[in-house]
């Protein structure tokens, strides 16, 4: 079946500009998270969904960052007034439910703030 | 707080050799542990993960890992490499704290078979 997939697969931009990256998850999947993963550094956790609700968002760098899923299937991953170092590959993962489910990781969306 | 290290950032090895990936982790609350590995141009792809009992686990590709508590290690280990093995590993754990089904990844190990 279709995996987890990731729009745009690649992202430039300028710095100031505001950015949206999507994330379709497996179909009936209800935990979604969010990762970002930098230049030469292992995946880092932003948030985590499960259905429609931002059931963890503590590793949101600031404000400048927003995630939603209304409908509790696709995301949508938000960047307002985008910095240099918010350069990087933001990966989407998707999994049945919670506890020992495995984690499906989509391609990713290298972002490039100019 | 959790931390996962990886001691190697690149390990090179030649096909058919044995190879150990290193992985520590830091927890004040019991754990779960995982290996993922990204291919080039690929997406993060479960290895193996160690949830209860066995604390020698066996994942895809003939890939193994051994849980040690006292140590707070889960190292990786394969006793014959391909070269289709390269790809970079990463070592995670999720917190049983009951918050969230987060993943905590190290930094990578770079797997490089050489012929």
């Amino acid at each position: 079946g279709a995996g987890v997939s990731q729009t745009p697969s690649n992202k430039v931009t300028e710095k100031g500009k505001y950015v949206e990256l999507r994330c379709d998850p497996i179909s009936g999947h209800t935990a979604l998270y969010w990762y970002r993963q930098s230049l030469g550094q292992g995946p880092e956790f932003l948030i985590y969904f499960q259905g429609t609700g931002a059931a963890d968002d503590s590793g949101l760098p600031n404000d400048r960052f927003f995630a939603v899923r209304p409908e509790g299937s696709v995301s949508t991953l938000k960047i307002q007034r985008t910095e240099r170092g918010d350069s990087a590959v933001y990966l989407c993962a998707s999994s049945e439910s919670v506890g020992t489910d495995t984690q499906y990781f989509g391609p990713g969306t290298r972002l490039t703030v100019l | 707080a959790q931390s996962v290290t990886q001691l190697d950032s690149q390990v090179p090895v030649f096909e058919e050799a044995p190879v150990e990936l290193r992985c520590n982790y830091s927890s004040s609350v019991s754990v779960y542990l995982f290996w993922y590995v990204q291919y080039p141009n690929q997406g993060l792809q479960l290895l193996l993960k160690y949830l209860s009992g066995s604390t020698l686990v066996k994942g895809i590709n003939g890939f193994e890992a051994e849980f040690n508590k006292s140590q707070t290690s889960f190292h990786l280990r394969k006793p014959s490499v391909h070269i289709s093995d390269t790809a970079e590993y990463f070592c995670a754990v999720t917190p049983l704290d009951g918050a969230t089904n987060k993943l905590i990844f190290g930094t990578g190990t770079l797997l490089a078979v050489q012929p």
